[in-house]
């Protein structure tokens, strides 16, 4: 079964300062990745999707993120981040099947980011 | 754009009362998602739909009831309220299976 691990539940950092919000999944096929932002009392929007090609993806608002095969992780970055990110971030992944198709996707339990003035 | 659109935004029920959260969507997609999100716990699918006529359980159906008569409405229902189904529900669609789903803003629920 798929799974995706988010193990920080709680990131503090301050503004303008660069940060790194981990996630890891377990699954040895092929894998779509996603990581997804929820600003306060609204519901999550896509920040960026691996699906295939470049490991490198880069999304909205300065995010970017790197698909690692071999450490099976998704780590999501940004350089310096703003109030504005302040934001709890979700990593989520769908894996493929043996009889085709792809599983439905499951998601991390969160990230919170907390950008400290 | 409306995109996905849910209602209410906040409910109390009592023990034992139901009710029907709404969601409808105006993209054209075919597939539509209803989730419950708990703190430190992400989002649990309830149950999903390929189209309309077709639905089919999530990881945590129990409790829940759907249908999905058009392809821009799918309402949840709830039956018999149980203080365990407190909780934030979303419901999301996507053109395609496991793409880009987008979200409406949420129901938040209480049942006391």
């Amino acid at each position: 079964a798929q799974s995706v691990t988010q193990l920080d539940s709680q990131v503090p950092v301050f503004e303008e300062a660069p940060v790194e919000l981990r996630c890891n999944y377990s699954s040895s096929v092929s894998v779509y990745l996603f990581w997804y932002v929820q600003y306060p009392n609204q519901g999550l929007q896509l920040l960026l999707k691996y699906l295939s090609g470049s490991t490198l993806v880069k999304g909205i608002n300065g995010f970017e993120a790197e698909f690692n095969k071999s450490q099976t992780s998704f780590h999501l970055r940004k350089p310096s981040v703003h109030i504005s990110d302040t934001a709890e971030y979700f990593c989520a992944v769908s894996s493929s099947l043996t009889s085709g198709g792809y599983q439905k996707v499951t998601f991390g339990t969160g990230t919170k980011l907390q950008v400290i003035p | 754009n409306a995109g996905v659109t849910q209602t209410p935004k906040f409910r109390i029920l009592k023990i034992g009362q139901s009710m029907t959260l709404q969601c409808t969507q105006d993209m054209n997609h075919n597939y539509m998602y209803w989730y419950r999100q708990d703190p430190g716990m992400g989002l649990k699918l309830i149950y999903y739909s390929v189209g309309a006529g077709i639905t089919d359980k999530g990881e945590v159906p129990n409790g829940y009831n759907v249908s999905r008569s058009t392809t821009e409405d799918f309402p949840l229902r709830l039956e018999l309220a149980a203080p365990s189904q407190t909780s934030v529900y979303f419901c999301a669609s996507s053109n395609r299976m496991n793409t880009e789903a987008f979200f409406g803003q949420g129901t938040r629920l209480t049942v006391v």
